[in-house]
């Protein structure tokens, strides 16, 4: 079974630029969540998707924003991008049936916003 | 408010040793699920370990062990007979039943000499 894949692995981006980025769950997974990973803040909740809903939202600005397709797979976008938000993302899906299941991680995005 | 707190930014121990890491959270909620998972370098999370807080059981998988302590919050994981491959960032986290969402602590990273 293919695990979650996330593309791409490196992204370098100037300030004011947007990014999107990709995570593929594994199959049969309908929740996607996403976490922000930096030395400073350490590991930030970002948002939840489920059957394509938003469930939860973790407190980041309007600039950050994501979406779930039919098929499970989500995309994360960034708009105006800004010096704060180099970071390595990552991406986690599971079933999506409750807190205590186990999440599968992704091996991230390592964003650099110059 | 909802933290975890991992009091040892770092720590090494010999191969064969026996080590453990600390964490301590704080919720009001009364249902939740602790984890500990480990980051290597190639940056993927991985499960390490669950308890259910409803369960007096601490819970084991193989040399991975908790010590649960409800009463004080507390969420410590030892590693017995560690190896090389243990080395890695270890994270502590919980979700709870109304939220979704994973709240981590910084992380200790675990660096086993040989």
């Amino acid at each position: 079974k293919a695990g979650v894949t996330q593309t791409p692995r490196y992204l370098i981006k100037t300030r004011g630029q947007q990014v999107t980025l990709s995570c593929s769950p594994i199959s049969g997974h309908r929740s996607v969540s996403w976490y922000q990973q930096t030395p400073g803040q350490g590991l930030q909740f970002l948002f939840e998707y489920f059957s394509e809903t938003q469930r939860n939202k973790g407190n980041f600005p309007g600039r950050f924003s994501g979406r779930q397709f039919s098929n499970s797979r989500s995309e994360m976008n960034v708009s105006t991008l800004e010096l704060g938000d180099s970071a390595l993302y990552l991406c986690a899906s599971s079933l999506g049936q409750g807190a205590n299941e186990k999440l599968f991680f992704g091996s991230g995005t390592q964003l650099s916003v110059l | 408010a909802q933290t975890v707190t991992q009091s040892q930014p770092e720590m090494s121990v010999q191969e064969a040793e026996t080590v453990t890491l600390s964490c301590t959270y704080d919720t009001s909620e009364n249902n939740y699920y602790l984890f500990w998972y480990k980051q290597p370098p190639s940056r993927q999370m991985i499960l390490v370990i669950r308890q259910e807080a409803y369960k007096q059981q601490n819970a084991t998988e193989n040399r991975f062990s908790v010590n649960f302590q409800k009463a004080a919050k507390s969420f410590s994981l030892k590693i017995s007979d560690s190896q090389l491959g243990d080395t890695a960032m270890y994270f502590c986290a919980f979700r709870v039943d109304s939220n979704y969402q994973l709240i981590w602590g910084a992380g200790t990273k675990l660096i086993i000499k040989p």
